[in-house]
């Protein structure tokens, strides 16, 4: 079956200008999460979905980035009036049900350049 | 706060060598273990993972860990790699508990296979 995808797979922006991420999760999973990893660096958890509730978002790094899941299904991480060290590759990651013993199945990335 | 850390930033193995990849955490309790590996362009790929019971944990691709309590450690081996196992190594923890939640990853390590 289908895994995880992500779109755009790469994008550009220019400091100042606010982008959109796309998150398709597997078919039925129930549990969404968004990481970010910078070059040379491991994930870092930014914020995790149950169905359509944000149960943590603990590690947005700023109000600058805001996530959505509306339906339960696809989400979107946004990013508000980007900065350079928004520079990063975003991982998208999807588990069968809300339990912390779930594979986490991971997207291929959007790589994000903030010039 | 969860921690983990591989201490191993580069590693070069001979194809058909032996293979370990250390990983150290810190955690109050014993904590959910996973061990990813991420192709160039490719999502992060669950090799295995560890939750209680036999401490040696046997994945996909010929790939085991063995969770060791006093050493606070869950290193990966291979008896034999392969061309095809160059990839980056990414050793993470989850919060032991009833609901899912973010990871924590270490910095990686990246793997060389030479001929």
């Amino acid at each position: 079956g289908a895994g995880v995808s992500q779109s755009p797979r790469y994008k550009v922006a220019k400091r100042g200008q606010d982008v959109a991420l796309r998150c398709d999760p597997i078919s039925g999973h129930v549990s969404l999460f968004w990481y970010q990893q910078a070059l040379g660096q491991g994930p870092e958890f930014l914020t995790y979905f149950q169905n359509e509730a944000q149960l943590d978002k603990s590690g947005l790094p700023s109000d600058r980035f805001f996530a959505e899941r509306p339906e339960g299904s696809v989400s979107t991480l946004k990013i508000q009036r980007t900065q350079q060290e928004d520079s990063a590759v975003y991982l998208c990651a999807s588990s069968l049900s809300g339990s912390s013993t779930d594979t986490q199945y991971f997207g291929p990335g959007t790589r994000l350049t903030v010039l | 706060a969860q921690s983990v850390t591989q201490p191993d930033i580069h590693i070069t193995v001979s194809e058909g060598a032996s293979l370990e990849l250390r990983c150290n955490y810190s955690y109050g309790a014993t904590p959910y273990l996973f061990w990813y590996v991420q192709s160039p362009g490719q999502g992060l790929q669950l090799l295995l993972k560890y939750f209680s019971g036999d401490t040696l944990v046997q994945g996909i691709k010929g790939f085991e860990a063995e969770f060791k309590r006093s050493q606070s450690s869950f290193n990966l081996r291979k008896p034999s790699v392969h061309w095809s196992d160059a990839a980056e190594y990414f050793c993470a923890v989850g919060a032991r508990g009833g609901g899912a939640d973010g990871l924590t990853f270490g910095k990686g390590t990246h793997l060389i296979i030479q001929p």
